[in-house]
């Protein structure tokens, strides 16, 4: 099935900081999506993009549909503590209506 | 705001046994599915559902059945629970229309099949 590539797997960064993190994958993908999971509860959605090129905010975040349209980045200005979760990135692959394709996330710590 | 819930956040079950997993959604979303997330294999689609009794397999239904006979509630059986179906199951919802790929999720009920 389509897999998605995540990166970095984690990351260890210092309250203030910006923080950058990527999807990829080896075919097209019609929609990126992002998701924020905290311990112990369901992941929560943080931006959809359904176009290539398409940058959104949503506050500190922001989140770009690569022009290939086999990737997408979420960028978090000015890290703080709260910002402690699981991020993951998900699409939805051409020809695949409904179901989604999940990175595996990447584990970000705020050290305060 | 969208609310997914799910019946249980824990639960403990003894090899063996029928479990019911339910989950309700309050915004009237046609789509409904059930995800299982285990450390390393990230969320895996086991069933989903695009209106009131009609169900699609996912990647991994085997060893569950599915149930949708009202649209806000879509439910998950394992009719023979085993030890490799300790999971967190997460229950997630979607309108229709452009918007469809945006799911919402519950909780999560964290399974433990001793």
């Amino acid at each position: 099935g389509q897999q998605l590539n995540q990166s970095p797997q984690s990351m260890f960064i210092q309250e203030g900081e910006d923080v950058s993190m990527n999807c990829t994958s080896s075919s097209i993908f019609n929609t990126w999506l992002w998701y924020k999971q905290d311990p112990g509860e369901g992941p929560v959605l943080l931006i959809a993009l359904y176009k290539a090129g398409e940058l959104t905010s949503n506050g500190r975040l922001t989140a770009q549909f690569g022009i290939t349209r086999k990737d997408s980045f979420l960028n978090i200005s000015a890290s703080i503590p709260s910002d402690v979760g699981i991020y993951f990135c998900a699409g939805q692959p051409g020809g695949s209506n409904y179901k989604l394709t999940f990175g595996k996330g990447t584990l970000l710590t705020v050290n305060p | 705001d969208v609310k997914v819930t799910q019946s249980s956040r824990y639960l403990v079950k003894r090899t063996g046994e029928k479990v019911f997993l339910e989950c309700v959604q309050d915004m009237d979303h046609e789509n409904m599915f059930w995800y299982r997330q285990d450390p390393g294999l990230g969320l895996r689609l086991i069933y989903f559902s695009y209106d009131v009794k009609m169900k699609e397999k996912g990647d991994i239904p085997e060893g569950y059945s599915v149930s949708r006979e009202k649209k806000e509630r879509f439910s998950l059986i394992l009719e023979s629970a085993s030890t490799n179906q300790t999971s967190m199951y997460l229950c997630a919802s979607s309108p229709p229309g452009f918007s469809y790929n945006e799911q919402f999720f519950g909780p999560g009920t964290r399974l433990t099949v001793l």
